[in-house]
Parts: structure tokens; C-alpha cells; sequence
């Protein structure tokens, strides 16, 4: 089945830094979003993507979908104790929504 | 506008067992998805119910089923319970159509099986 390799699985950052994470798949996606889960909840949708090339920003986070349609980013900006958390990427096709294994963020205040 | 509402929010089994979870979606929303979340493995989908026909399904065993109610409501349940069960079952929902892949989540149903 479809697999998304999500990088890197985890990250430890100062406050204020910039994060930039990453999704890429051997398969075609013809959507890609992304979740951010903080602990004891589910993941909330940050970003959603739907034509290749496609840059969207949310406040300090900005994604864009690949040219390729293969791959996404995510970058944040300037980060703050509450990005804590686990983001992850998802694509979606034929249907089937399908996630990546997550990337951990860890701030130093 | 209330949430995805998940019941029970933590239960212990042993093996050999069976469980059912619920969850109640979002008014309105008529798709209900289920995932499990391993350390491991991630989010893994496990089926999704819209207007109370299975949409799609993932790739687990036949030990895990669901259904959906008239009213949207969807419950999971997995019988013949194993060790490797235990995991956060973490329900979504959507409107449905289109199919975006936008889901709102639940805080998920913590099982361990023992």
C-alpha cells in the first residue's frame, strides 16, 4: 500500500527557531494536509493542499504541495512553547486518507 | 459546536476479550473514520462508514468490524482480543462529500489489553 516517509521523526529546538519537516512518497497524492496531535487529544488540521505547487500558510506555519505531487513540506516560523507537539503529514487518493509516522517537535524555552 | 465525542475513553482487557468503542460525530457530518495509533506504526486506517455503508476499508484482520448508525453514530468492535491490540482508536469525522481528507478527530479510546 501507499507509504509516506515523514522526516525527520523528531526535532529539539531552541524558542524562536524556524522548523521545517518534510513528507515524500513513491506514490501520487492528489491532496496533502497536515495534523498537529498535542498529548491526550487527537490531531487537529492545521493545512490542507489541493493543486501541485500550492503554498498556503496558517499564521507562522506555511506547506506546499510538490511539484510532483509526491512530496509536501511544512514550515514554522519563529516557534513558541505551544508548537509542541507531534505534526503529522497526510495524502490523500483514491479515497483513503493516508499518514505519515509523524514528526516530534521539542522546544527549550 | 460540539466535537467528536469518543466513549469509553480508557478500558483494560484481557486477551481473548472483545470491545466496542463508540463515537459521535460532529452534527452534520455523516462520514465516521477509524484509525489506530501505535508507537510503532503510526496512524493506521482502519475503516470509514458514510451514510452507513463501509466506504473503504484498511488492511486489518476480520477481528476488527464496525457499523454506523441512522444517526451518523459509529462503533467499532474488535473481538478475540491480542496483546497487539492495545492502542489509541482514534475516530474522525466529515461531512463526507466531497472527500477532502479534512477530519476533525476525536481524543480517542485508550485500550490495553493484558
Amino acid at each position: 500500500g501507499q507509504q509516506l516517509n515523514q522526516s525527520p521523526q523528531s526535532m529539539f529546538i531552541q524558542e524562536g527557531e524556524d522548523v521545517s519537516m518534510n513528507c515524500t512518497s513513491s506514490s501520487i497524492f492528489n491532496t496533502w494536509l497536515w495534523y498537529k496531535q498535542d498529548p491526550g487529544e487527537g490531531p487537529v488540521l492545521l493545512i490542507a493542499l489541493y493543486k501541485a505547487g500550492e503554498l498556503t500558510s496558517n499564521g507562522r506555519l506555511t506547506a506546499q504541495f510538490g511539484i510532483t505531487r509526491k512530496d509536501s513540506f511544512l514550515n514554522i516560523s519563529a516557534s513558541i512553547p505551544s508548537d509542541v507537539g507531534i505534526y503529522f503529514c497526510a495524502g490523500l487518493l483514491a479515497q483513503k486518507l493516508v499518514f505519515g509516522q509523524g514528526t516530534r517537535l521539542t522546544i527549550n524555552p | 459546536k460540539a466535537g467528536v465525542t469518543q466513549t469509553p475513553r480508557y478500558l483494560i482487557k484481557t486477551r481473548g476479550q472483545q470491545v466496542t468503542l463508540s463515537c459521535s460525530p460532529i452534527s452534520g457530518h455523516r462520514s465516521v473514520s477509524w484509525y489506530q495509533q501505535t508507537p510503532g506504526q503510526g496512524l493506521q486506517f482502519l475503516f470509514e462508514y458514510f451514510s452507513e455503508t463501509q466506504r473503504n476499508k484498511g488492511n486489518f484482520p476480520g477481528r476488527f468490524s464496525g457499523r454506523q448508525f441512522s444517526n451518523s453514530r459509529s462503533e467499532m468492535n474488535v473481538s478475540t482480543l491480542e496483546l497487539g491490540d492495545s492502542a489509541l482508536y482514534l475516530c474522525a469525522s466529515s461531512l463526507g462529500t466531497p472527500n477532502t481528507g479534512e477530519l476533525f478527530f476525536g481524543e480517542g479510546s485508550r485500550l490495553t489489553v493484558l
